[in-house]
Parts: C-alpha cells; structure tokens; sequence
C-alpha cells in the first residue's frame, strides 16, 4: 500500500541555519503531497503542497518540490526561526472516491535554539 | 478562521470503559474524519463520515469503534471497551469538499 518515509528526529539546528527534513513515498498512481506543521497545543496544520510532478510548494520560507523520479518531496528552509520549532509530518493523498485520504510519516521534531 | 474544536484536550481511562471522544467541525463542512497518532508512530486513518454515514474505515476500525453525528454539530468517535494499545493521540478533521483537510488539535487518551 502507499506509505511515507521520513528522517528520524529530533533535528537540532541554531537559528537561521538551513534546513532539510528528507520525505520519500511509495504509492500506486499519481498522488498529492504535503507538508503539516504541528506546533506544541494545536492541530495539524498544512504548511503546504504540491499536486504533480515537479510542482514546488512553498509557505512562510519553506518549500518542497515533488520529485517523481526519485519518489521524494524534502521540505527545505534557508534560515530557521526558533518559531519554526515543531513537528513536521509528511504525507500523500491516496484519492479515493469523493474524498481525500491522507497516509501520513512518522513526523520529525524540529528544535531551533537561539 | 474557523476552527476544529476537540475536548477534551486529554483524558486518561481505565482499560474496559467506554470513551466518547468530542469533536465540533466547521458548521459548513460536510466531511468528517477520525485519525490518530500512537506515541513515536505514524499518524493513521481511522474513518471518514459523509451524509451521515462511515465511507471508509481502515483495519484498525474494529467493532469497538463507532462515530456518530448525533446533533448536526458534533461528531464523536466512542471506544467501547478501551484497551491499554488504544491510548494514542486522536485527531478529527473536517473537509468542505472531500479535499482539502482542517484538523483539530487533538485529544490524547490514556488508557490504564
């Protein structure tokens, strides 16, 4: 079945270093991908996305570009903020019909000092 | 902006009770679903729920599981007899269109 793959936690950075949380994928046909964003108390929130191939995400400084040839979407920001700290969960849709299911990662830590 | 509402925020039962976990959509959204985190694992699909029926549940979703909507504005996910392998953090999330999620922040249950 589909899966998501990314970097084990937690990734320890100082502020304003460059950042890269690897994501690779498995599934059958041509899903969409994600990037969620948890900050500590709230939800999942969608940081961005990318429907189709070469198609490159982008949201406050991050970005993601969806690779078909080597089935990855690595989430990348140049210069991290210690309001960056989170979790930060990969995922891709596996279309179904008349909704949306996602098949998520196992989420990767994001700590970000001063 | 609209939000997700879960309560509570975290609740601890013993193993064998029943828990009603509480969810408020967003008032105009017509997809609901049931996800949860185990510790340190991968966030999984539990069930999505549309004009007031399950339309898809995956292999976790056993016959201790039920979702409900039973006012129009909450919808609730009930463990029956809960087991120590169900303590997890537990999202709901709401779609206007099927596509396009909104999640609540969680609740995490704590069976022991």
């Amino acid at each position: 079945g589909d899966s998501v793959t990314q970097m084990e936690g937690p990734v320890t950075l100082s502020e304003e270093a460059f950042l890269t949380i690897n994501c690779t994928y498995t599934a059958t046909g041509y899903p969409s991908l994600f990037w969620y964003v948890q900050y500590p108390g709230e939800g999942l929130q969608l940081l961005l996305k990318a429907t189709k191939a070469d198609d490159k995400g982008s949201n406050k400084g991050f970005e993601a570009t969806y690779r078909k040839e080597t089935t990855s979407f690595h989430l990348e920001k140049g210069s991290v903020q210690v309001s960056d700290s989170a979790v930060y969960f990969c995922a891709l849709s596996s279309m179904n019909t008349g909704f949306q299911k996602l098949v998520f990662g196992t989420g990767t830590r994001l700590l970000v000092s001063p | 902006e609209p939000e997700v509402t879960q309560t509570p925020s975290h609740q601890v039962t013993q193993m064998g009770q029943e828990v009603i976990l509480r969810c408020v959509p967003i008032s105009n959204h017509l997809y609901f679903y049931w996800y949860r985190q185990i510790l340190g694992q991968k966030v999984e699909f539990l069930v999505s729920f549309y004009n007031n029926e399950i339309s898809e549940k995956s292999e976790i979703f056993d016959d201790q599981f039920s979702v409900e909507r039973p006012d129009g504005s909450n919808f609730t996910l009930k463990i029956r007899s809960t087991k120590l392998e169900d303590s997890a953090m537990y999202f709901c999330a709401s779609s206007q269109t099927g596509y396009g999620y909104t999640f609540g922040s969680g609740t995490r249950l704590t069976v022991v």
